[in-house]
């Protein structure tokens, strides 16, 4: 099974700070990678598919890079309901899934 | 409107059994995947099983292989789980949720969840 580790599994930053959030593949796996965020109580919501491409209706702060085994999600000015826990997603084999532990974003 | 409604969650003895379903609408069921999710309470998200819009393939993360089943009805545009001998650690908020396109685990919508207890 395909694993992905994610860091840091927690951090504390301010408004307007950049955040850099980071997946590890246990293997090569392209770009099928996908970031979510998830506030308490709620459904997770898209933020980025296939790597780099932002969802329909998700602000232009939010980014993601990387293919292969490396991937970032990047917050360049991080914002009051940026504040969240955010996921990373690979589905590298068709029908099959695995997510990261999670970054639980807090203020600072 | 996409919309997911999860429901058929309840507290459940250990060894007993529970059907979820997910009613779907806003968007041609058949012609996307769907995936149940799962959240134990604090814990993250686990992928637990993913159905191809037509139904003809399946899959299942190894915590619920042989246990769960997962299906669908494409004229009711409805997604089932069949969870069997259920165990504590099946304790979880599930989701159901829709696939980009008619393989896809990528999810991009979600239902609100339904919550499974398994507790003597």
């Amino acid at each position: 099974d395909i694993q992905m580790t994610q860091s840091p599994s927690s951090l504390s930053a301010s408004v307007g700070d950049r955040v850099t959030i980071t997946c590890r593949a246990s293997q090569s796996i392209s770009n099928y990678v996908y970031w979510y965020q998830q506030k308490p109580g709620k459904a997770p919501k898209l933020l980025i598919y296939a790597a780099s491409n932002l969802q329909s209706g998700v602000p232009s702060r939010f980014s993601g890079s990387g293919s292969g085994t490396e991937f970032t999600l990047t917050i360049s000015s991080l914002q009051p309901e940026d504040f969240a826990t955010y996921y990373c997603q690979q589905t590298y084999i068709s029908l099959q899934a695995t997510f990261g532990g999670g970054t639980k974003v807090e203020i600072k | 409107e996409v919309q997911l409604l999860d429901s058929g969650g309840d507290l459940v003895q250990p060894g007993g059994s529970l059907r979820l379903s997910c009613a779907a609408s806003g968007f041609t069921f058949s012609s996307y995947a769907m995936s149940w999710v799962r959240q134990a309470p604090g814990k993250g998200l686990e992928w637990v099983s993913g159905i191809s819009g037509s139904g003809d393939s399946t899959n299942y993360a190894d915590s619920v292989k042989g246990r769960f089943t997962i299906s669908r009805d494409n004229s009711r545009n409805t997604l089932y789980f069949q969870m069997n001998t259920l165990r504590a650690e099946d304790t979880a908020v599930y989701y159901c949720a829709k696939g980009r396109y008619s393989t896809s685990a990528s999810l991009d919508y979600w239902g609100q969840g339904t919550l499974v207890t398994v507790s003597s």
